[in-house]
């Protein structure tokens, strides 16, 4: 059964403070994905990922950054979280083999809340 | 730019009564449709696909969605919907040309006993 794992499904930082999110896949997929969800916007597009080291920015790339050192992981890093980052964090991978096109598997989310 | 429309935000609907979510997109170009469905508290999951060949696509638990490329729609169909089924339905839409996925809004749909 494929699987993408999220390291916390519910986190509460403080203004400032650094934080770190990691998502795992098991599939081998070469791309990865971190989007956040808000209420009425869908989900939008913070990074992606084709390949180890590789990043590419998405739609919202400000207040970000990620790494992607290994194949299987891929990490999302708040600075200096802020308030308006208080969101629900998705993590998604997907493979560009041919029987399977761009269809994504994602992770549970993580639920970050920042006071 | 490309876009998805989801042109209801909530769709209240009886058990056992059908159901139909709408989901335009706008691109002048090949694409590739997805609906996604997101249970509560967890993450999203792929309901069915429309990659190419027949406009009528079949997915899990039943649903079905048709293609339409002269109206540009991607709509969800079920005849008969389930308590269970309350959740968030995303459309999401990919040029064949390889580039990000562009996920409407999201409609929630709530079924009542």
């Amino acid at each position: 059964d494929v699987k993408v794992t999220q390291s916390s499904r519910y986190l509460v930082k403080r203004t400032g403070e650094k934080v770190f999110l990691e998502c795992v896949q098991d599939m081998d997929h070469e791309n990865m994905f971190w989007y956040r969800q808000d209420p009425g916007l869908g989900l939008r597009l913070i990074y992606f990922s084709y390949d180890v080291k590789m990043k590419e920015k998405g739609d919202i790339p400000e207040g970000y950054s990620v790494s992607r050192e290994k194949k299987e992981r891929f990490s999302l890093i708040l600075e200096s979280a802020s308030t308006n980052q208080t969101s629900m964090y998705l993590c998604a991978s997907s493979s560009v083999r041919r029987d399977i096109p761009y269809e994504q598997y994602f992770g549970p989310g993580t639920r970050l809340t920042v006071t | 730019a490309q876009s998805v429309t989801q042109l209801d935000s909530q769709v209240p609907v009886f058990e056992e009564a059908p159901v139909e979510l709408r989901c335009n997109y706008s691109s002048s170009v090949s694409v590739y449709l997805f609906w996604y469905v997101q249970y509560p508290n967890q993450g999203l999951q792929l309901l069915l696909k429309y990659l190419s060949g027949s406009t009528l696509v079949k997915g899990i638990n039943g649903f079905e969605a048709e293609f339409n490329k002269s109206q540009t729609s991607f709509h969800l169909r079920k005849p008969s919907v389930h308590i269970s089924y309350t959740a968030e339905y995303f459309c999401a839409v990919l040029k064949t040309s390889y580039d990000k996925v562009i996920f409407g809004p999201g409609t929630s749909l709530s079924v009542i006993p």
